[in-house]
């Protein structure tokens, strides 16, 4: 089976930086994507790791360790507009499903 | 270019009615995976199909089908509906999921009364 795990809500302010872990244990790994969902909206996507390691995209960043089965989604620099849940989502070992955490709502507050 | 369409945008049904919904992805997306969203268990998976094929099928019962037409086009249909059914229904497609983003359709709201 699968499972993936992140704090269920977060707050930060304007300016500051949060960091959104997310831990999984999966029979199989074919990379990891972090989706921001403002309420009412669909899903769009942030990243995706499948590689040990960082990968920078302007304010946000995500990192991967495949051998500690954990990841985190780092972003700078909050704004307003961060405010939305934030959703981890392990591809299956057949490729064929993104099984997705529960979600982080995170609150920006000025 | 066109985002992924889902149709119709907000549902009203009574339990026992079935309901069909549909998504039209990306054009030259081939893989079109369903996902249904509710406040306590988040994201869960349905099934995904690939070229008219269905590649996988997630932990629900059985009056949760879908299908996938040659244009990739995909509908999906829900049986004897339960009140716990109201849900968000999205729909995403992608070219190929692994490794692949997969963009989501904005959802058809489900309330079963």
């Amino acid at each position: 089976g699968q499972n993936i795990d992140q704090p269920t809500e977060m707050t930060a302010t304007e300016g500051a930086i949060v960091q959104i872990n997310c831990t999984y244990q999966t029979s199989g790994f074919n990379g990891l994507f972090w989706y921001q969902q403002h309420a009412g909206e669909a899903p769009t996507f942030l990243s995706y790791n499948v590689l040990d390691g960082l990968e920078e995209k302007g304010r946000f960043s995500s990192f991967l360790s495949r051998s500690k089965g954990y990841s985190y989604l780092l972003l700078k620099e909050l704004q307003m507009k961060d405010s939305a849940s934030y959703l981890c989502a392990v591809v299956n070992q057949a490729g064929t499903a993104l099984i997705f955490g529960k979600g982080t709502t995170l609150s920006v507050s000025s | 270019k066109a985002g992924v369409t889902q149709t119709p945008r907000y549902l009203i049904k009574t339990r026992g009615q079935q309901v069909t919904l549909s998504c039209s992805p990306i054009s030259g997306h081939r893989s079109v995976s369903w996902y249904q969203q509710t406040p306590g268990q988040g994201l869960q998976f349905l099934f995904e199909y690939f070229s008219e094929t269905q590649r996988n099928k997630g932990n629900f019962p059985g009056r949760f089908s879908g299908r996938q037409f040659s244009n990739s086009r995909s509908e999906m249909n829900v049986s004897t509906l339960e009140l716990g059914d109201s849900a968000l229904y999205l729909c995403a497609s992608s070219l190929r999921l692994t490794g692949t983003e997969a963009f989501f359709g904005q959802g058809t709201r489900l309330t079963v009364v």
